[in-house]
């Protein structure tokens, strides 16, 4: 079946734009994460979703950063008034969750992500 | 908080060679650990998830090692090819009833026809 998608894959905004990334995970998983990858950095935790609601934001850098999920489904990670610092690659990744994996069989599986240049 | 060191950063090695990708965290209360290949521009592909109670697990010509009690965890890959050139990340999760992962930064390998 088909893998996670994400769209755009390149984006390029200039500075104090909104943008939105869009994720499509796999079909009946119930866990979406949100990570990002920083030029020279590892990847580094967002958000995580648990059907529609987020039971862990602690990723998110500031308040300018934010996600939704409808129909547990699709997500969309919408950063407003970019800064050039927000440059990096955003990757979503999806797993079973809760009710159908355990959290310690739970693979996640990564969409080849969005590049984000603010300029 | 979860932090995760990968050594060596950066591995050249001829065709054919056995070799081993180091990786430590901090936090040992962890639910399971996954090695991934990164190839440029594209996003990660799971080699090899290892739960918790486990202390390897196999994949073809791969091989990951896990000593939670140490924080270390090992991915060994046999006979190289050069299409296993790709960055290596190691994930534990972070543990405490958290599903998220911590990635290490990586070894970049180089596996020279």
């Amino acid at each position: 079946g088909a893998g996670v998608s994400q769209s755009p894959s390149n984006k390029v905004t200039e500075k104090g734009k909104d943008v939105e990334l869009r994720c499509d995970p796999i079909s009946g998983h119930t866990a979406l994460y949100w990570y990002r990858q920083s030029l020279g950095q590892g990847l580094e935790f967002l958000i995580y979703f648990q059907g529609n609601s987020a039971p862990d934001k602690s990723g998110l850098p500031s308040d300018r950063f934010s996600a939704e999920r409808t129909g547990g489904s699709v997500s969309t990670l919408t950063i407003q008034r970019t800064q050039q610092e927000d440059s990096a690659v955003y990757l979503c990744a999806s797993s079973l969750g809760e009710g159908f994996g355990s959290p310690s069989t739970d693979t996640q599986y990564f969409g080849p992500g969005t590049r984000l240049t603010v300029l | 908080k979860q932090e995760v060191t990968q050594i060596p950063a950066a591995l050249s090695v001829p065709e054919g060679e056995n070799l081993v990708l180091n990786c430590s965290f901090t936090d040992s209360a962890i639910y399971n650990l996954q090695w991934f290949r990164q190839d440029p521009g594209k996003g990660l592909t799971s080699l090899l998830l290892i739960q918790s109670s486990q202390r390897e697990q196999t994949s073809g010509r791969l091989n990951a090692s896990l000593d939670k009690s140490s924080g270390r965890s090992t991915l060994y890959i046999a006979a190289s090819q050069p299409g296993d050139s790709a960055t290596y990340l190691c994930a534990p999760d972070s543990g405490a009833g958290s599903y998220q992962l911590t990635f290490g930064k990586g070894t970049k390998l180089s596996v020279i026809p």
